[in-house]
């Protein structure tokens, strides 16, 4: 079992529809992260979140310390948002902030 | 400009020939990372650099080179690598060094490498 796991591996939505993508992992953590990489490569840091709930548009990113889970959420969606969404935990044994823990990925995957 | 620039975007080469990646950052950062990734997986770490010295070498094969000849720029050096080394390289950079644990990171675009 891996250390942080995401659901759905593959999600296909229609435009406009409300887009949930889960992360669970199995460790404590000091940090999660949820990173947006779109075809050719680019990675962009979408939130770094250590409690509650960040809102960037029409992003919004939870976590739940107690049940080791967080959640990305995505508004309207648009097919600009298709892309793979990757989450990635900071453990707190880790002595650098530099090493993350990965999650395979969500493919999102929105049609107009 | 909160941009991380590599270049070059593709490089082919082959096993026996001699390369660099660039990476470079001008946010003032002070740690900067090279990762890994295979297709379809996530990126791996593979090295980091703190206030311009080698902090963390995640046991990567000595034909892969790290130089960070000042705190804008990070090179990685190839040498003789083998076809399994066909990868996205990403560069990343962070605002502080190693002692600030809860940093947003900043990536660039890759370089898609292909070893022949």
């Amino acid at each position: 079992k891996n250390e942080v796991e995401q659901s759905p591996q593959n999600l296909t939505a229609q435009e406009g529809e409300f887009i949930t993508i889960n992360c669970s992992y199995s460790v404590g953590i000091s940090a999660l992260h949820w990173l947006q990489q779109h075809p050719g490569g680019g990675i962009v840091s979408l939130f770094m979140l250590s409690s509650g709930k960040k809102k960037h548009g029409r992003l919004i990113a939870t976590i739940n310390i107690q049940e080791k889970h967080s959640s990305l959420h995505i508004t309207a969606s648009h097919p600009r948002d298709s892309a793979v969404y990757i989450c990635a935990v900071r453990g707190i044994w880790e002595t650098s902030g530099s090493r993350l823990t990965f999650g395979e990925g969500t493919q999102l995957t929105v049609n107009p | 400009d909160t941009e991380v620039t590599q270049t070059p975007k593709h490089l082919v080469m082959g096993m026996t020939n001699k390369k660099s990646l660039k990476c470079e950052q001008h946010m003032g950062h002070r740690a900067m990372y090279w990762y890994k990734q295979k297709a379809k997986k996530p990126p791996e770490l593979m090295f980091v650099y703190s206030y311009e010295k080698l902090s963390i070498n995640e046991s990567v094969p000595s034909r892969f080179s790290p130089e960070c000849p000042n705190s804008s720029l990070l090179n990685l050096h190839l040498h003789a690598l083998q076809p399994e080394d066909s990868a996205l390289y990403l560069c990343a950079s962070s605002q502080l060094g190693l002692e600030e644990t809860n940093e947003k990171l900043f990536f660039g675009s890759g370089t898609q490498l292909s070893v022949l």
